[in-house]
């Protein structure tokens, strides 16, 4: 059982490229989301998705995209790399709602630079 | 939408003494609460949460209040000790399953 699983762990773009991070999870949780981490400004909530095929707009989602074609995956597209987009990126994965009290369970993170 | 104030950004307190940090909402739909901890270089993790029917809860040497009247809980830790030393987030979550956090706070155990 391998948890929630983050690609790269760290990367490097240069301003306007594209790129995809991935996360996967094997616990078969319906609820996974993406957060960013800047220093002074915690997590922050990007997208998220409460199951196949659904997803929704979290605090900052300008600039990325997200689909949820499977329950286990859910991964994040920057479509046009801006410097601002430099931080960690947290996926998370709860086997239900987290209004109804479900525990996230956090990838490892992916450091990316954007130059 | 929700949002979550948290205070302070760090705190210092010798081992063994308590730590208190403090979060307000905003949702007064907001009905769960939970608190994760980040070790340096790590991922967050849960370390205890509180619904909003439940005024305190306790786990050994931590413990959540809650004051939903004036929309304000908090994470108390009794008889630090080093490995407390971490980052620890407050959230609040509301019927659109969004668990929003608040900024952190860094808390060091001094020896």
């Amino acid at each position: 059982n391998a948890g929630v699983t983050q690609t790269p762990k760290f990367q490097v773009l240069k301003t306007g490229q594209s790129m995809t991070l991935q996360c996967a999870q094997d616990m078969n949780h319906e609820y996974m989301s993406w957060y960013r981490q800047d220093p002074g400004m915690g997590l922050r909530l990007i997208h998220y998705s409460v199951g196949a095929g659904i997803t929704d707009q979290g605090e900052v989602p300008n600039g990325y995209n997200v689909s949820r074609s499977t329950t286990e995956d859910f991964p994040l597209r920057l479509l046009s790399a801006a410097p601002s987009q430099t931080s960690v990126y947290f996926c998370a994965s709860s086997y239900g709602r987290t209004a109804a009290g479900e525990k996230l369970f956090f990838g490892s993170g992916t450091q990316l630079s954007v130059l | 939408g929700e949002n979550v104030e948290q205070h302070p950004s760090t705190l210092s307190v010798q081992e063994g003494d308590s730590a208190v940090i403090k979060c307000t909402y905003s949702d007064s739909a907001s009905n769960y609460f939970p608190w994760y901890k980040q070790e340096l270089g790590k991922r967050p993790q849960l370390i205890i949460d509180i619904r909003s029917n439940v005024g305190e809860k306790k786990d050994q040497r931590i413990a959540v209040t809650l004051n939903k009247t004036a929309k304000h809980f908090s994470l108390h830790i009794t008889e630090t000790q080093p490995e407390d030393s971490a980052v620890y987030f407050c959230g609040g979550s509301n019927r659109d399953d969004k668990i929003i956090f608040g900024k952190g706070t860094r808390l060091h155990i001094l020896p």
